[in-house]
């Protein structure tokens, strides 16, 4: 079965500091994976897109890894703003599935000053 | 990056009524859209497939008679919930296709229903 887990469930980290965000995916055939933002009340807004060749890829203070062989990844965020306070969604793109996406479910980050 | 939006973003309606959405790709574009429903800490579920011109694509335990979609023209889907009733209410999102190399999908920024 097609399933995208996310961990933790959710975090709480001090304005500046570093946290990690981790995605394990079952998923296959593998197309692509991504990560977005959520903020509350609002849509998602993609972050980061890697296909199976990519094995790291950043925007700005956000950085995501990707290991295909163990079907990872992770989504690094450096120097923390209380603007990073969301959920972050790991989203798996499954050629087999066609253009449907598969979503985790999401990790919610809270940054406190 | 392409916009995608959503009118309503939020809407109360009595039970009983129907409400009807609207998801607009404003500067590209989309063959295809999608309907997506969160309910709070979950993560999103696709309802179905809009594409323009034909029938949509419902996901298996989604009503198609209860939710009526339209994809009339490449820019414009609407997802109308008829006969609304308070378990209906969630957080509706939408997305369009844009067919670049990675086909990406860009999401409108949700639209919130109460049904009281």
């Amino acid at each position: 079965k097609n399933q995208v887990e996310q961990s933790p469930q959710s975090l709480i980290i001090l304005e500046g500091k570093n946290c990690t965000l981790q995605c394990n995916y079952t998923v296959s055939p593998f197309s692509n994976l991504r990560w977005y933002k959520q903020d509350t009340g609002r849509g998602p807004v993609s972050l980061t897109i890697m296909t199976f060749s990519e094995n790291t890829k950043s925007n700005g203070r956000y950085t995501a890894t990707l290991d295909a062989d163990t079907k990872q990844s992770s989504l690094h965020i450096t120097a923390s703003q209380l603007s990073d306070s969301a959920s972050y969604i790991c989203v798996v793109n499954s050629y087999q599935a066609g253009t449907a996406l598969i979503f985790g479910k999401g990790t919610t980050l809270s940054v406190s000053s | 990056g392409a916009v995608v939006s959503q009118h309503p973003s939020w809407v109360i309606c009595k039970s009983g009524t129907s409400v009807k959405i609207e998801c607009r790709s404003l500067d590209f574009q989309a063959t295809t859209m999608f309907w997506y429903r969160q309910f709070p800490k979950q993560s999103l579920m696709l309802m179905a497939t809009s594409n323009e011109g034909s029938k949509a694509t419902y996901e298996q335990g989604v009503e198609k008679d209860k939710f009526l979609i339209n994809h009339a023209s490449l820019t414009l889907s609407t997802l109308t919930v008829t006969s609304a009733h308070p378990e209906d209410s969630s957080f509706y999102i939408c997305s369009a296709l844009y067919t670049s190399g990675n086909n990406e999908q860009f999401f409108g920024p949700g639209t919130r229903l109460t049904v009281l």
